[in-house]
């Protein structure tokens, strides 16, 4: 069956604008999350949805980014007025209900801001 | 939270030999540990995981790890290396529904 799939697999921008990634999750998978994986700080947590709902959004590094989920599925991760520190991969993973169940990831989006 | 601690940033292991890769963790209630694979330009792919049950925990690949609960380690190794198991490998620790990664171990297998 389809995996984790991610949108754009790159993405290179100028410092300044705006950027949108996208997840579309594994079909009835009702957890989603977002990560994130750079040289200075390894795989980082940044936000969990359950449904449509992101009760844990701790891990955003700045009021610039923010996510959304609609319909229980597709998730956009959007930053803001980008910064050279935000290149990094941005992974997505999905799961089924139950904690401890496998969190399957996506290819990740690797973002380049210049 | 839990933590895991990751020993060795890079490890590098003849084609044939044992591989072993170390995994701490800090963790006041039982942990859920898991090891994942990342190849080169590709997302992280689950080896194993440790729930609860059985301590030696059978993965995909011919990997297996050890849950010791009294030297709080969760191990992942090999018997015989493969020219495709050189890639990066993440321990990770679930935190209530999130997991917590350790550095990443990169592995390169010599012919």
């Amino acid at each position: 069956g389809a995996g984790v799939s991610q949108s754009p697999s790159n993405k290179v921008t100028e410092k300044g604008k705006d950027v949108e990634l996208r997840c579309d999750p594994i079909s009835g998978h009702t957890a989603l999350y977002w990560y994130r994986q750079s040289l200075g700080q390894g795989l980082e947590f940044l936000i969990y949805f359950q449904g449509n709902s992101a009760p844990d959004k701790s891990g955003l590094p700045s009021d610039r980014f923010s996510a959304e989920r609609t319909g229980g599925s597709v998730s956009t991760l959007t930053i803001q007025r980008t910064q050279q520190e935000d290149s990094a991969v941005y992974l997505c993973a999905s799961r089924m209900t139950g904690s401890y169940n496998e969190q399957f990831f996506g290819p990740g989006t690797r973002l380049t801001v210049l | 939270a839990q933590s895991v601690t990751q020993l060795g940033s890079h490890v590098s292991v003849s084609e044939g030999a044992l591989v072993l890769l170390r995994c701490n963790y800090s963790s006041s209630v039982p942990p859920y540990l898991f090891w994942y694979v990342q190849y080169p330009n590709q997302g992280l792919q689950l080896l194993l995981k440790y729930t609860t049950g059985a301590t030696l925990v059978k993965g995909i690949n011919g990997f297996e790890a050890e849950f010791k609960k009294s030297e709080t380690s969760f191990h992942l190794t090999k018997p015989s290396a493969h020219m495709s198991d050189a890639a990066e490998y993440f321990c990770a620790v679930l935190n209530d529904y999130k997991l917590s990664f350790g550095a990443g171990t990169t592995v390169t297998v010599r012919a």
